[in-house]
């Protein structure tokens, strides 16, 4: 079975600061991607970053970047100069392909950023 | 990107009563989507995954008969909650893939809809 830990509750950082989201995971498949979303207090996801097990480079867009340490089965995201606006939710999440590519999410990180 | 469209946003009903919550893939075909439920401040808890022209698999812990879910078209799902009760109260949103690709091969993201807080009193 898989499962997806986030063991930040809670984050303050000071704007224009980079800060890190830790995520670890587990499965047995060797076959899976992994998912960082963002949801704001309105309630909709928004798909930030995806990375797939047999990417061999971190997968980074904009701001955004996953650094994914496949051995130690973790997908850190890392926000670089961070904004007020980036204050929200923050999930990592995985999906295994052998499993009817359901997606799992984890407990969440909720990321405030202080002017 | 592809958008997914779910009603209502907001739906408030008494005891008892059935409500119905629709989740379409606007532009693209959704042979699977999932439908999840979330408390207030806690994760997404897969419910089931709704399969076009087939029965919904349900995550183990989830009543396939108060919550039933019908997915009649490769565009269309829908989730009931029957006889609600005040404790099915929560944020429902449902999402849906385009395509299954094989391992390691482009962006497989999963688009959300914007999500159903039902209230039951």
């Amino acid at each position: 079975a898989q499962k997806i830990t986030q063991t930040q509750p809670g984050m303050f950082v000071q704007e224009k600061e980079a800060v890190t989201l830790d995520c670890t995971y587990d499965t047995s498949d060797q076959s899976y991607g992994l998912f960082w979303y963002k949801q704001p207090s309105s309630g909709e996801m928004i798909f930030l970053i995806y990375q797939g097990s047999y990417d061999e480079q971190n997968a980074t867009e904009g701001r955004y970047s996953l650094n994914f340490q496949k051995a130690r089965k973790s997908a850190n995201l890392v926000i670089s100069a961070s904004q007020l606006g980036d204050s929200a939710m923050y999930f990592c999440a995985m999906t295994v392909y052998s499993s009817a590519s359901k997606i799992i999410f984890g407990s969440g990180t909720r990321l405030s950023i202080r002017p | 990107g592809a958008v997914v469209s779910q009603h209502p946003s907001r739906v408030i009903c008494k005891s008892g009563t059935s409500v119905k919550i629709e989740c379409r893939s606007l532009d693209f075909q959704a042979t699977t989507m999932f439908w999840y439920r979330q408390f207030p401040k806690q994760s997404l808890m897969l419910m089931a995954t709704s399969n076009e022209g087939s029965k919904a698999t349900y995550e183990q812990g989830v009543e396939k008969d108060k919550f039933l879910i019908n997915h009649a078209s490769l565009t269309l799902s829908t989730l009931t909650v029957t006889s609600a009760h005040p404790e099915d109260s929560s944020f429902y949103i449902c999402s849906a893939r385009d395509s299954l690709p094989p391992a390691g091969v482009g962006n497989t993201e999963a688009f959300f809809g914007q999500g159903t807080r039902l209230t039951v009193v």
